[in-house]
């Protein structure tokens, strides 16, 4: 089965401070897709980045960067020098590649959610 | 850029009433999907649709209706509504074709049963 963990459930810190959002998650596959997805408090769901489990380079965009690693089946995601427009519920996601006749449609399995405020 | 469109995006509904949440994209997605969010729970999957006349269940079907006439609409129906259904409701969508895809999400839909 599949299982996407994570253990926080809100953080706050202050602006400009850096802060990691923890992603566990949990697969019997060898490929397999991880996701983050931004909510902001106006609902809806952004999509930030999708990692395939053959990549495990880490990935930089901005102030958001991505830690991937399979031995310790985590990918967890850090924002350096926080802004209060980063003040959101953040969602890792997990799913298995779809294959086309095996029934298998890659429905993506959310975490809990990570609440995180950013004071100013 | 329309990308997924819901409506209506606030319901109050009385136990025992029918609805019909609407989903429409158009971005020629075969996969559509919908999703309810509840505090603590992350999202769950109700039902999908893998493209025209195909539909199934996901993690939380029951209550839940669906139908897929076209490639572009998906509309979630609640037959008789109950307040464990109180929730907001995502519906998603994506292309099919290759290994896997970005789901794009609609703005959602808060739906509340008293």
């Amino acid at each position: 089965a599949q299982k996407v963990t994570q253990a926080q459930t809100e953080i706050s810190v202050v602006e400009k401070e850096d802060v990691t959002l923890d992603c566990v998650y949990e697969t019997r596959d060898t490929t397999y897709y991880l996701f983050w997805y931004k909510q902001p408090p106006s609902g809806e769901l952004v999509f930030l980045i999708r990692r395939n489990s053959f990549d495990e380079q880490n990935e930089i965009s901005g102030r958001y960067s991505w830690n991937f690693q399979k031995s310790t089946s985590s990918f967890n995601f850090t924002i350096t020098a926080s802004q209060v427009v980063d003040s959101a519920v953040y969602f890792c996601a997990l799913t298995r590649p779809r294959r086309e006749g095996s029934g298998n449609t890659g429905k993506l399995i959310f975490g809990q959610g990570t609440t995180l405020q950013v004071k100013p | 850029n329309a990308g997924v469109t819901q409506t209506p995006k606030f319901q109050v509904l009385k136990t025992g009433q029918s609805m019909t949440l609407q989903c429409a994209q158009d971005m020629n997605h075969e996969y559509m999907s919908w999703y309810r969010q509840d505090p603590g729970m992350g999202l769950r999957l109700i039902h999908y649709s893998v493209g025209a006349g195909i539909t199934d269940q996901g993690e939380v079907p029951n209550g839940y209706n669906v139908s897929r006439s076209t490639t572009e609409d998906f509309p979630l129906r609640l037959l008789s509504a109950a307040p464990s259904q109180t929730s907001v409701y995502f519906c998603a969508s994506s292309q099919l074709r290759g290994l896997t895809g970005e789901l794009f999400f609609g703005e959602g839909s808060r739906l509340t049963v008293l």
